[in-house]
């Protein structure tokens, strides 16, 4: 069974940096194919795909975001990380992460129930 | 960026009846476009992948076709649970989603 798990900060201040890790269990980010991507919310309105990053160290970022984001993973903890850079306060949102399969159509397959993040002085 | 558009935004219909969904790419997405079904406070969940593949456990009363730009989400037969937001998706090159249809109960 594929389970994925948000955690992080409810509330930043604008300008603070946003971390948040994505641990997993049910797969390996070391098995060819396999990713995971963060994906965010806000609320009331449309998903909007942030980032990715496979199990051969490749990164996708979203370009709009590109220049605040960065991912990381640490295959042995089965963890991924994402840091987004000068929050403000239209970056309020749920924060998902997923399992991306990128030899089956880049289908994201397995979420994690989403962490809900208040960006406010 | 590929820009995804739905439409409608919005639709209602009743239990029962057939809806269709469209989306469009601003280029080619090639076969690389997915359908979420999303409920109120839940995570998305795959419905279809690779424009017409149904995802594992998923009703046969949901279907897609398309190809290129063009792409739609047919559902026949409504059920209760059929109610909620839908979201196309391309993979074709980074992985942009439309802005979601929701689906009310007329």
């Amino acid at each position: 069974q594929i389970t994925l798990k948000e955690a992080g900060p409810t509330l930043v201040k604008p300008t603070q940096t946003l971390t948040l890790t994505c641990t997993f269990s049910g797969f390996s980010l070391s098995t060819s194919g396999v990713g995971v991507s963060w994906i965010r919310q806000p609320p009331g309105k449309a998903l909007e795909w942030l980032a990715v990053i496979y199990w051969n160290d490749d990164k996708r970022y979203s370009p709009s975001l590109k220049s605040r984001l960065t991912i990381t993973k640490d295959t042995s903890k089965s963890q991924v990380v994402l840091t987004m850079t000068n929050m403000d306060p239209v970056d309020t949102g749920t924060y998902y992460c997923a399992q991306q399969e990128r030899y089956n159509w880049g289908r994201l397959v397995d979420w994690g129930q989403g962490t809900l993040v208040t960006v406010s002085s | 960026d590929i820009p995804m558009t739905q439409s409608p935004s919005s639709l209602s219909a009743s239990v029962g009846d057939k809806v269709t969904i469209t989306c469009r790419a601003g280029q080619t997405v090639s076969s690389f476009l997915n359908w979420y079904q999303q409920k109120p406070g839940k995570a998305p969940r795959l419905l279809i992948y690779a424009v017409s593949n149904l995802h594992s456990g998923v009703p046969s009363r949901f279907s897609g076709s398309g190809s290129g730009t063009d792409f739609t989400l047919t559902i026949s037969g409504l059920q209760p649970e059929d109610f909620a937001t839908y979201y196309c998706q391309q993979t074709y090159t980074t992985y942009t989603f439309g802005q979601g249809t929701k689906l009310e109960i007329k």
